[in-house]
């Protein structure tokens, strides 16, 4: 079956420091890998996806995640992180096989200090 | 105007009541799907739509019922709300032929007394 871990459910850095959050996932085949953000009181917004081609995806806000198809990971990363940045993330696969569904992570959630 | 719109934002209601969330998207998009989110447990999804003749269960559609009016709308009912129904709902769209990715509403905060 198709799961999603997320294996962080809090994090905390400070402003300007590197951060990197973690996600395994559990799929048959070729996954379709996302990353979300969702800022307090808001959907979720996409940061990026892998669907193949180049292992390492940039996405908006200046981050980017590196997919490991020996580890099974989907690592999201950014250089400096910012206080606007505090927000949950969610690591999801979609599901070619299981009529395209998509299975999320239960979220890693951000708190920047200054 | 938000591509993916949820009315309402916030509900409260008591148990045994009758609840409908609506979902509207100019997105023109085939796909929609209703998630539940939970503190903890991220997002679970409830129905999921590919068309206005398909609609399917997803995991936790217990006590949950859908209506796809048409391609843009597609509704959330709780026949019989009950305490642990309380969650905040997300309508999402999908362009999965294209770039695969979901389009989220901004959610539907739903308190069951």
């Amino acid at each position: 079956a198709q799961s999603v871990t997320q294996p962080d459910i809090h994090i905390t850095v400070s402003e300007g420091a590197s951060l990197e959050l973690r996600c395994n996932y559990s799929y048959g085949a070729t996954p379709y890998l996302f990353w979300y953000v969702q800022s307090p009181g808001q959907g979720l917004q996409l940061l990026l996806k892998y669907f193949s081609g180049d292992t390492l995806v940039q996405g908006i806000k200046g981050f980017e995640a590196e997919f490991k198809r020996s580890q099974s990971s989907f690592n999201l990363r950014k250089p400096s992180v910012h206080w606007s940045d505090a927000a949950e993330y969610f690591c999801a696969v979609g599901a070619l096989d299981t009529g395209n569904q998509f299975y999320f992570g239960t979220g890693t959630s951000l708190t920047v200090i200054p | 105007d938000a591509d993916v719109t949820q009315t309402p934002r916030n509900r409260i209601t008591k148990t045994g009541k009758r609840i409908m969330l609506e979902c509207s998207q100019t997105k023109g998009h085939d796909r929609m799907y209703w998630y539940r989110q939970d503190p903890g447990l991220g997002l679970r999804l409830i129905y999921y739509s590919f068309d206005v003749k398909d609609i399917n269960k997803g995991e936790i559609s217990d006590g949950y019922s859908v209506s796809r009016q048409a391609q843009a709308k597609f509704s959330l009912s709780l026949e019989s709300a009950i305490p642990n129904q309380t969650a905040l709902y997300f309508c999402a769209t999908s362009d999965w032929g294209n770039t695969g990715e979901l389009f989220f509403g901004e959610g539907s905060r739903l308190t069951v007394l």
